[in-house]
C-alpha cells in the first residue's frame, strides 16, 4: 500500500516564497505529480517528477529525492490566486499495474 | 475542446433514491475514473476503466456501479442513495493508466 503525507494547512504572504512538502512510503515508486485546486474546481495538473532533482516551471518548482520519500513544491513570487490546495499524487508499480494515489492536499492560504 | 465534462453540476436526493452521473471526454483517452471527494478524505478512486466495455473497482467501490459503452462516455451510478454518499464526484480521463489526469469540473450531490 501507499502512504502519503501533507500538511494540511499553510499560510503565505504575496510576493514570498512557500514550499510545500510531501513524504511518501512505497514499494514500487515509479513517479509523483502536483496537482493544484481552487475551492470548488477541479484539480489541476502542475508539474511530474520521476527523477530525482528540481523541474522548474515558471513561478513553480517540484522537487524530488526517491531515497528520501520526499518531494516539495515550491512557489515562488506568491500571488493571491495561489490560494488553493495543492495535491500530492505517487505513482507506483504493485501488483502487476500501475496506479496513482492522492494524498488529502495541503490548503495553502495566501495573505496581503 | 472542451476536455472532460460531468453532469449534473448539482444533485439532491432523498435516502433510497437513485441516479446516473454522466461523464464525457473528447481526448481520445482510453482511461476514465470516477473519483469521491470528502473533506479530510483526499480523492479517493471509486471504480475506473481501461477501455471501452472494461471496467475496474478502486478504493471505495461498494453502493457504486460503472458502464462504459462508448469510449468518450463514463457513467457512474447510485441505486439506492445513502447519506454516507454525500460528497463532490469528479470524473477524469488519461491517455494511460498513470498518465496526468485531466479532470471535469464535478459533481456536488447531496443525499438526505
Amino acid at each position: 500500500g501507499q502512504n502519503i503525507d501533507q500538511p494540511t494547512e499553510m499560510t503565505a504572504t504575496e510576493g514570498a516564497i512557500v514550499q510545500i512538502n510531501c513524504t511518501y512510503q512505497t514499494s514500487g515508486f515509479n513517479g509523483l505529480f502536483w496537482y493544484q485546486q481552487h475551492a470548488g474546481e477541479a484539480p489541476t495538473f502542475l508539474s511530474y517528477n520521476v527523477l530525482d532533482g528540481l523541474e522548474e516551471k515558471g513561478r513553480f518548482s517540484s522537487f524530488l529525492s526517491r531515497s528520501k520519500g520526499y518531494s516539495y513544491l515550491l512557489l515562488k513570487e506568491l500571488q493571491m490566486k495561489d490560494s488553493a490546495s495543492y495535491l500530492c499524487a505517487v505513482r507506483d508499480y504493485s501488483g502487476g499495474y500501475q496506479k496513482v494515489t492522492f494524498g488529502t492536499g495541503t490548503k495553502l492560504q495566501v495573505i496581503p | 475542446n472542451a476536455g472532460v465534462t460531468q453532469t449534473p453540476k448539482f444533485r439532491v436526493l432523498k435516502t433510497g433514491q437513485s441516479m446516473t452521473l454522466l461523464c464525457a471526454q473528447d481526448m481520445n483517452h482510453e482511461y476514465m475514473y470516477w473519483y469521491r471527494q470528502d473533506p479530510g478524505m483526499g480523492l479517493r478512486l471509486i471504480h475506473y476503466s481501461v477501455g471501452e466495455g472494461t471496467t475496474a473497482k478502486g478504493e471505495v467501490p461498494d453502493g457504486y456501479n460503472v458502464s462504459r459503452l462508448k469510449k468518450q462516455n463514463f457513467l457512474l451510478g447510485l441505486e439506492s442513495a445513502a447519506p454516507s454518499q454525500t460528497s463532490v464526484y469528479f470524473c477524469a480521463s488519461s491517455r494511460g493508466r498513470a498518465d496526468t489526469q485531466y479532470f471535469g469540473p464535478g459533481t456536488r450531490l447531496t443525499v438526505l
